[in-house]
This record gives structure tokens, sequence and C-alpha cells, in this order.
């Protein structure tokens, strides 16, 4: 299993672009989990999915985030128009079903750095 | 969910054994708890889950009382590649979403 695979591992862009990150969870997987860590901030939970549906978006900070996932294999965190305070590092994680311990704990993948400029 | 309290940092030398722990006053009966370790540049990672007394694995041990108010982690033997962020979450496995505090920042010193 490759994990969970987050792209573009680094972008850097100027202030008003779009930018557009992206996730693959772990097969099997049935929530998919989207953080923002900063040094000030630490790790903030943006939004999350479960089977594919948005259950909690209240971590997303403005209007101009916004996150999918089409399908069970794909999630999109979209920043439009960003701005320099969006700079940090996107996780994307992913989470299993199950009671029993251990069977259900988020797979982080490497993080996407971002830099606005 | 439970809210955790941690200590911000600790230092450790090498080959020792160092113990971390973690508050967490109002957890329900149907908590969890979880560690997970963060190295720089790299997303968090799963160390060790409980509901009650200990927990071992091949990477550390978690130590909670019977009233599981708390909890301790406990790394043995530390190298300098232990140095890293640990976190202590509290939820239910797969039932809430995972909100990570500031953590316990340990640097290992030879």
């Amino acid at each position: 299993d490759a994990g969970v695979i987050q792209s573009p591992r680094h972008e850097v862009t100027e202030m008003g672009q779009e930018v557009t990150l992206r996730c693959k969870p772990i097969s099997g997987h049935n929530s998919l989990f989207w953080y923002r860590q900063t040094m000030m901030r630490g790790l903030e939970l943006l939004i999350y999915f479960n089977n594919n549906v948005p259950i909690d978006d209240s971590g997303m900070p403005e209007d101009r985030f916004s996150a999918k996932m089409p399908n069970a294999s794909f999630s999109t965190l979209k920043i439009q128009p960003s701005e320099p305070r969006d700079s940090a590092v996107y996780f994307c994680a992913s989470r299993g079903q199950g009671l029993r311990s251990g069977a259900n704990v988020l797979t982080f993948g490497a993080g996407s750095r971002l830099t606005v400029l | 969910l439970a809210k955790t309290t941690q200590p911000i940092s600790m230092d450790s030398y090498e080959g020792q054994e160092v113990n971390i722990t973690c508050s967490h006053n109002n957890i329900a009966t149907n908590d969890y708890i979880t560690w997970y370790q963060q190295f720089p540049s790299q997303g968090p990672r799963f160390i060790i889950q409980g509901y009650k007394t200990k927990v071992t694995n091949e990477v550390a041990s978690l130590f909670i009382p019977a009233d599981r108010k708390s909890s301790t982690l406990s790394l043995p033997r530390v190298s300098l590649s232990d140095t890293a962020v640990y976190y202590c979450l509290v939820g239910v496995p797969g039932n809430t979403p995972l909100v990570f505090g500031k953590g316990t920042r340990l640097s290992v010193i030879a």
C-alpha cells in the first residue's frame, strides 16, 4: 500500500492565484480529513468526509476554501483566491472503520507545503 | 471532545526512558486514548492506542490508570531519532473528528 498520496509536495504561487491540492486516500478507508499546520496555530482540522460526504466543514477558514470528494479515491482542497496568510503545510489523512483498538487511526500523507507570495 | 493537556516540551539524553503524561479529566466512557508522533517535515503517524491499564507495542508503552483521567506514553531507551512532537488525543475511535493540540516537543540530546 502506497499510503496516503498528496500532490503537489510544494507549491509557490502569487497572491490571488487559485491553488488546488490533491489527495488519494488509502484504498478501503471511508473517512478523509484535511488539516492545515502552521507554527502559530499548530494542526487545524479544516474539513472531513465520511463515505465521500462532507460531514463537518466548520474548520474551513473562509469561503475562499472549498473541498470536494467526488469518489472514494480522490479529494481536492481548493483555495481561490489565495492569500499570503494561507501559507502552511496542508495534510490529508484517511481512516478506516471498526471499533477494535488501533483499527481506525489516522494515516497522514506527506503534506503539501504552500507558499503564497 | 475531551480536552487534553500535555507538557509543551521535554528534553532527554540518549538511552534514557522518557515518559510523557497527558491529562484528560473529562474523558468519556467510550473514549480511547491515542498517541501520534510527528517528525519535522512529515505528517503525524500513529504510535499507540489504548482504553485502560497497559498497552505495549514495538515502539512504546501506554499506561492508563483506573480512573482514566490521565495517560503516560513511555518510550524506552530513546535515541536521537525519537526527537519529534508527540500528540495525545482522546475520542471514540471512528466516531469523532480528531483534534490535535499543541503536543509535546521531545528533544533527545546525545
